[in-house]
C-alpha cells in the first residue's frame, strides 16, 4: 500500500525560526516521485518541489531546503529564517508509475509563523 | 498564461438540491483531476481523466458523484442530489502533457456549502 503520512498537524515559530516539516512515506515500488505544496490561506495550491526516487540529493531554493532519505522513506522541508508570509498548510506528495500515476497527499501541516 | 479555471467560486445550496462544478485545465496538459478538501479527510482524489477518458474513479463517495470531461478543455463535477456532508471545497488540478509523474497545477478551488 502507499501512503504519505504526515505527523505533525500544526506547528507555531516565531519569525525567524528555522523550522522542518516532516514527511514519511510509504512503497515497496522502486521508482516514485515524491512533492510538496504549498496552500497558503488564499486556498490555492501550489507546487514547491518535485523529487524521483533515484535522486537523493538535497535541494536548496533560497530559504527552502529539502533533505530526500530513501533509507528512512522521509522527504522532509526545511524553511529557514521564517517569515510570516510563509504561514500556511503544506502538503506532501507521492506518485508511483504503477496505480496509474495517482498523486497521493499527505494530510497535510498547517504552519503559523507569529511576527 | 491562465491557470486552471474553476466555477463557481462558492455555492451554496439546499439539500437535495443538484450541483455541478466545472473547470477548464490549462490548455494542453491532457490529464485532469477532482479533488476534495476537508478538514477531517484533507485532500482526496475522486476521479481522473487521461485524454479525456476517465482512468479511476474508484475516490467517488457513492452514485449521487459523476464527473464527465466531453473534451479537453471542459470537465464537470455533478452531486445529485447533494447532502450537507458533500459540504467541501473541490479542487480541480491539470498535468502537462507527455508527463505522468510530473507536477499538479490546481484551480483555485469551488468551496460548496450544503444546508
Amino acid at each position: 500500500a502507499q501512503k504519505v503520512t504526515q505527523a505533525q498537524t500544526e506547528i507555531s515559530v516565531v519569525e525567524k525560526e528555522d523550522v522542518t516539516l516532516d514527511c514519511v512515506y510509504e512503497t515497496r515500488d522502486t521508482t516514485y516521485y515524491l512533492f510538496w505544496y504549498k496552500q497558503p490561506p488564499s486556498g490555492e495550491l501550489v507546487f514547491l518541489i518535485r523529487r524521483n526516487s533515484f535522486d537523493e540529493q538535497n535541494e536548496i531554493s533560497g530559504r527552502y531546503s529539502w533533505n530526500f532519505q530513501k533509507s528512512t522513506s522521509s522527504f522532509n522541508f526545511t524553511i529557514t529564517a521564517s517569515q510570516v508570509v510563509d504561514s500556511a498548510v503544506y502538503f506532501c506528495a507521492l506518485i508511483l508509475n504503477t496505480g496509474g500515476f495517482k498523486t497521493i497527499f499527505g494530510a497535510g501541516t498547517r504552519l503559523f509563523v507569529k511576527a | 498564461d491562465a491557470g486552471v479555471i474553476q466555477s463557481p467560486r462558492h455555492e451554496v445550496t439546499e439539500m437535495g438540491q443538484e450541483v455541478t462544478l466545472r473547470c477548464k485545465p490549462i490548455s494542453g496538459h491532457n490529464s485532469l483531476f477532482w479533488y476534495r478538501q476537508t478538514m477531517m479527510r484533507g485532500l482526496e482524489l475522486l476521479i481522473y481523466f487521461n485524454n479525456n477518458v476517465p482512468i479511476d474513479d474508484s475516490g467517488m463517495p457513492e452514485d449521487r458523484f459523476s464527473a464527465k470531461m466531453p473534451n479537453a478543455s471542459f470537465s464537470t463535477l455533478k452531486i445529485q442530489p447533494s447532502e450537507p456532508r458533500d459540504s467541501a471545497v473541490y479542487f480541480c488540478a491539470s498535468r502537462t502533457q507527455g508527463s505522468n509523474t510530473g507536477e499538479l497545477f490546481f484551480g483555485e478551488g469551488s468551496r460548496l456549502t450544503v444546508l
